[in-house]
């Protein structure tokens, strides 16, 4: 069964602070991974997708990792802020979006305290 | 930013009442997709359109109908609302291998 797992389900963190979330999956076969930004009452904002060949991929303070072989894929935030509060979700695509199917994570509630 | 609204953003209604979620995108993708979603759960995919009049049902089964005669338009219905549809409402378009969002309809069903 394609699913995908993320932990923790919610964290708390200081401002300033890094944080790592992590994303496990099943989905096979395998095309693409997606993290998104959810602020609560709106809708998922991209933040960076990565394939197969790609390791690392940055986009600002945000920095996504894939392990294809043990099919996990992580999310650093650095030096966290108040608007990072939000809920993080982990995306995973079967065979490319246009044909493929999308599988969602349930998310990581993240809060950043001052 | 992603050009794709979506209206109303939140809606109060009682039961048995029709309703319809607007979602409009004025980039010219083919691809849309409805999905529900209830506070800290995934997204499920309840209706997706791969272009004018091409409308199927998606993984979550919805009392809900879709409609596409306009590519830039995608309206979900209900004939009957119930307590039970009570969620976020979230449109989505895809172009190349990237997918846009738009904001959510809020609906609560008293």
């Amino acid at each position: 069964k394609n699913q995908v797992e993320q932990s923790p389900q919610s964290l708390i963190i200081l401002e300033g602070k890094n944080c790592t979330l992590q994303c496990n999956y099943t989905v096979s076969p395998f095309s693409n991974l997606r993290w998104y930004k959810q602020d609560t009452g709106r809708g998922p904002v991209s933040l960076t997708i990565m394939t197969f060949s790609e390791n690392t991929k940055s986009n600002g303070r945000y920095t996504a990792t894939l392990d294809a072989d043990t099919k996990q894929s992580s999310l650093h935030i650095t030096a966290s802020q108040l608007s990072d509060s939000a809920s993080y979700i982990c995306v995973v695509s079967d065979r490319g979006s246009t044909l493929g199917r999308l599988y969602f994570g349930r998310g990581t509630q993240l809060t950043v305290w001052p | 930013e992603a050009d794709i609204y979506q209206t109303p953003r939140y809606l109060v209604i009682g039961t048995g009442k029709k309703i319809t979620l607007e979602c409009s995108q004025t980039m010219g993708h083919d691809k849309m997709y409805w999905y529900q979603q209830d506070p800290g759960m995934e997204l499920h995919l309840i209706h997706y359109s791969y272009g004018v009049n091409s409308t199927e049902k998606g993984d979550l089964s919805s009392e809900s109908t879709v409609s596409r005669i306009r590519t830039e338009h995608f309206p979900l219905t209900l004939e009957s609302a119930r307590p039970s549809h009570t969620s976020q409402y979230l449109c989505a378009s895809i172009s190349s291998d990237e997918q846009f969002f738009g904001p959510g309809t809020r609906l609560t069903v008293l």
